[in-house]
């Protein structure tokens, strides 16, 4: 079955524009989770979606946001970009719910800001 | 979810077991062990998870002490692919997918 999909998977955007990134999950997969990783901060979980919605969130700023549709596709906004922002941007797909389950990421979709 | 530690680093020569622990010792009793890696520029790829027993897949051999607090990951004839930054994650099975990431340990696999 296909994997996860995220779109685009490069981007390069100017200081105080803002982005909207996609992400397909797997078929029949129905939780969302969005990522972001930098060199300094590693791995940093963003919020996840469920349902449509938003069950949990990390620790991002509110320039960070994200819906989910009703057939689980996800998009991830960044308003007002600043150059910390510039990252590769991961989201994952799992059944939750449903014990015993992983999550399966996408190749990322790599933020460049300038 | 527990916090775990992992060295920053590990050789192994390409063709031997390449044995990678976590220590997880804050680990509660409904909290698995999750093992997922990530190959340069990559999304992370799971491995395999357990709870308390022993587990292996295609991939690798989890083993976990009886007490939990801690575990090794075995890749039991580790190849040049297999080079890549290991997590060791220890979550809530029903926190969907979220996954609280550390450092991870850098496995580099020499021929």
């Amino acid at each position: 079955k296909a994997g996860v999909t995220q779109t685009p998977r490069y981007l390069i955007k100017t200081r105080g524009q803002q982005v909207t990134l996609s992400c397909s999950p797997i078929s029949g997969h129905r939780s969302v989770s969005w990522y972001q990783q930098t060199p300094g901060q590693g791995l940093q979980f963003l919020f996840e979606y469920f349902s449509e919605t938003q069950r949990n969130k990390g620790n991002f700023p509110g320039r960070f946001s994200g819906r989910q549709f009703s057939n689980s596709r996800s998009e991830m906004n960044v308003s007002t970009l600043e150059l910390g922002d510039s990252a590769l941007y991961l989201c994952a797909s799992s059944l939750w719910g449903v014990l015993n389950t992983e999550a399966f990421f996408g190749q990322g979709t790599r933020l460049t800001v300038v | 979810d527990a916090k775990t530690t992992q060295p920053p680093s590990m050789d192994c020569a390409e063709g031997r077991a390449a044995n990678l622990p976590c220590n997880h010792s804050t680990i509660s009793g409904n909290e698995y062990v999750y093992w997922y890696r990530q190959i340069h520029s990559q999304g992370p790829q799971y491995i395999i998870h357990g709870l308390k027993n022993n587990e292996t897949n295609e991939m690798a051999s989890l083993i976990i002490t009886e007490d939990r607090k801690s575990s090794t990951l075995i890749l039991p004839h580790a190849t040049l692919r297999d080079t890549a930054v290991y997590y060791c994650i220890v979550r809530v099975v029903t926190s969907g997918s979220r996954l609280t990431f550390g450092e991870g340990t850098q496995l580099t696999v020499n021929p």
